[in-house]
């Protein structure tokens, strides 16, 4: 089984741009969540979706959006870049997103706003 | 305040060595996984354990859960070069609606030297 791919793997933007990231989970699993990890705060947990519906959403500010297609891959959006953004985004799917929540992660894509 | 405090955050060994990793949380969990990181990838899961006590063994790993869903540990008999890398723990909070939501501690770089 193909494993979460993520794409672009590397982006390079400047502040006020605005990007998309790309996810596509593991075949069959329908759970797609969000992560953002930098060196100071690690991973943090920025939205999840399920069935085309987000259900759980983390602590950053509106301009961190996403979706989820019918097919379960995932886009998320980032708009007004801001320096702080840059980090790895990290994307993880699972079968459901519930108990035991045992997330599978794709090798990110590295954002750096300058 | 983290969540999930994860000790030590840095770890450096001889090849050889006996290690222990600590992850606790004045929380309960419903599950707790660890994951092992190398530079510029995804997080990869290693083991999830989902009842209070359980004791999991992957090769040279053994993992334990807490009796309480608390707190977890990592020990690693006999480390090699290969185990180094970021090892993280990372949780699901019982109760309310954690969908797709894993809570990670800070993590611990362990380097084993040859």
């Amino acid at each position: 089984k193909a494993g979460v791919t993520q794409t672009p793997r590397y982006l390079i933007k400047t502040r006020g741009q605005q990007v998309t990231l790309s996810c596509s989970p593991i075949s069959g699993h329908r759970s797609v969540s969000w992560y953002q990890q930098t060196p100071g705060q690690g991973l943090q947990f920025l939205f999840e979706y399920f069935s085309e519906t987000q259900r759980n959403k983390g602590n950053f500010p509106g301009r961190f959006s996403g979706r989820q297609f019918s097919n379960s891959r995932s886009e998320m959006n980032v708009s007004t870049l801001e320096l702080g953004d840059s980090a790895l985004y990290l994307c993880a799917s699972s079968l459901y997103g519930g108990r035991p929540n045992e997330q599978f992660f794709g090798p990110g894509t590295r954002l750096t706003v300058l | 305040t983290q969540l999930l405090e994860q000790s030590p955050q840095f770890l450096s060994i001889q090849e050889g060595e006996n290690l222990t990793v600590y992850c606790n949380s004045s929380s309960v969990f419903s599950s707790l996984q660890w994951y092992r990181q190398e530079p510029g990838e995804g997080p990869v899961l290693l083991v999830t354990v989902v009842t209070g006590g359980e004791v999991k063994k992957l090769k040279r790993l053994t993992f334990q859960f807490g009796d309480a869903r608390k707190d977890s540990s990592l020990h690693i008999t006999a480390a090699q070069p290969g185990d180094t890398g970021l090892y993280l723990c990372a949780g699901a909070r019982a109760g309310g609606t954690s969908y797709g939501k894993l809570t990670f501690g800070q993590g611990t770089i362990l380097t084993v030297h040859p």
